[in-house]
This record gives structure tokens, C-alpha cells and sequence, in this order.
């Protein structure tokens, strides 16, 4: 299965902008690219996704490299809600179906 | 909607005691999974369904059994508990009729078997 390699800590001042990277050099073109946190004593929720385009949605943006051996999850104004742990995912769809394999991901601070 | 939801909460266990932790979703979803998290790791995958009747193994399955009768519920059932089953359960559930196929993950089970 391909694999993704993450920061393992970043900070981050409130209401500022963060990036989040991820490198996933061995991605396949069926692998779509899953961002989840996982706020503190909860459970992982779904950030964003994409497959070769970039993507926004109310929550993030996640740019994606043209040779899509990288990616980038853009939060546009950190607050304090935001720090938590970010994965970034491949999910294959064709061989994978619906199961997430999780890494260690992100630790993402917001500095008040 | 309720979503996810997952009882107990927090669970102590002896070693070689039994026990099944509950999972129910109400969004009427095909795919059903659990996870484990030990402290400081990320998610690892159990065992997971595709629907009613259908259960595989994840990555790590040894010490569990699942079995999935209805659409709604998912437990999680452990056979003889051994002090490395101490993590948080994490159930979670996606429709393949979704395009993003966004899981939605349950608050979570604390086990601690001594």
C-alpha cells in the first residue's frame, strides 16, 4: 500500500494560515487523497478529499502537487478548535474499498 | 441523527474475561468498521463489513470477532481479554453510495484490562 510521510508537530498562531504537508511519493493513479483530525478524547472526522484537482470546502482547501507526489491542507484562519492530529490518507479505491489506513499524522498546536 | 454511537464508554477487564462493545449508526450505511488506538498512534483496523452478513478481517484481528446481523449494529467482541487489548475502540461507518466515502468514527470505547 502506498504510504504518506508527515510532520510529525506543527505550530501555528491563531487566526493565521497553516499549512499541512504530506508526501506520498509511491501514490497509484486509483489512490485518493483523505485528510481527517482527530480533536483530543475524540473520535477522527472526515477534513476534505481529492484525486488530481484541488478542493475547497467550508472546513479546508487541500492543493495537490501536478505529479501528485504531494499534498498540501490549507487552513485558512487557525483557531484554537483546530488544534488537533491531521492524517492524510490514500485510499485505493479499487483494491481498498472504503478502509482507511492511518499513520501517525500531524500534531497541529494553535498558539492563542 | 444520532450518527455513530458506542456503549460503554470506559470498560475495566480482567485478563480472560469477555466482554462485546457496541456499535450502532442510524444513517443507514453499508460499511461498517472498528479501529484500535493505542496511546500516541494512529488508528489501526480490525475488522470491518461491507453489509449485512458480510464481515472481513482488518490488520490487526487476532483476539476479536465481529458479526454483522442487521445494517444498524457492529459489535466488537473480545474472547479472552489480554492487557495488550488496553486501547481505545473506535467504531466508524461510510456509504458507498457517497462520493467521498466519508467515514463517520463513534467517541470511542477506553478499555483497560490489567
Amino acid at each position: 500500500d502506498a504510504k504518506t510521510t508527515q510532520p510529525n508537530s506543527m505550530e501555528s498562531n491563531e487566526e493565521e494560515p497553516v499549512h499541512l504537508p504530506c508526501n506520498h511519493s509511491t501514490i497509484s493513479g486509483t489512490d485518493y487523497i483523505h485528510w481527517y483530525r482527530q480533536l483530543p478524547s475524540q473520535g477522527p472526522e472526515y477534513v476534505i478529499h481529492g484525486l488530481t484537482s484541488n478542493v475547497n470546502n467550508r472546513m479546508a482547501s487541500l492543493a495537490i502537487a501536478e505529479d501528485r507526489k504531494s499534498s498540501t491542507l490549507i487552513l485558512h484562519r487557525a483557531t484554537l478548535r483546530d488544534a488537533a492530529v491531521y492524517y492524510c490518507i490514500l485510499r485505493d479505491v479499487v483494491r481498498a474499498g472504503n478502509m482507511l489506513t492511518f499513520g501517525g499524522g500531524t500534531r497541529l498546536m494553535v498558539k492563542p | 441523527n444520532a450518527g455513530v454511537t458506542q456503549t460503554p464508554k470506559f470498560q475495566v477487564l480482567k485478563t480472560g474475561q469477555s466482554m462485546t462493545l457496541q456499535c450502532a449508526q442510524d444513517m443507514n450505511h453499508e460499511y461498517m468498521s472498528w479501529y484500535r488506538q493505542d496511546p500516541g498512534m494512529g488508528l489501526r483496523l480490525i475488522h470491518y463489513s461491507v453489509g449485512a452478513g458480510i464481515t472481513d478481517q482488518g490488520e490487526v484481528p487476532n483476539g476479536y470477532n465481529v458479526s454483522r446481523s442487521t445494517t444498524e449494529d457492529f459489535p466488537l467482541r473480545l474472547l479472552s481479554a489480554a492487557p495488550s487489548q488496553t486501547s481505545v475502540y473506535f467504531c466508524a461507518s461510510s456509504s458507498f453510495r457517497v462520493p467521498s466515502y466519508e467515514q463517520y468514527f463513534g467517541p470511542g470505547t477506553r478499555l483497560t484490562v490489567t
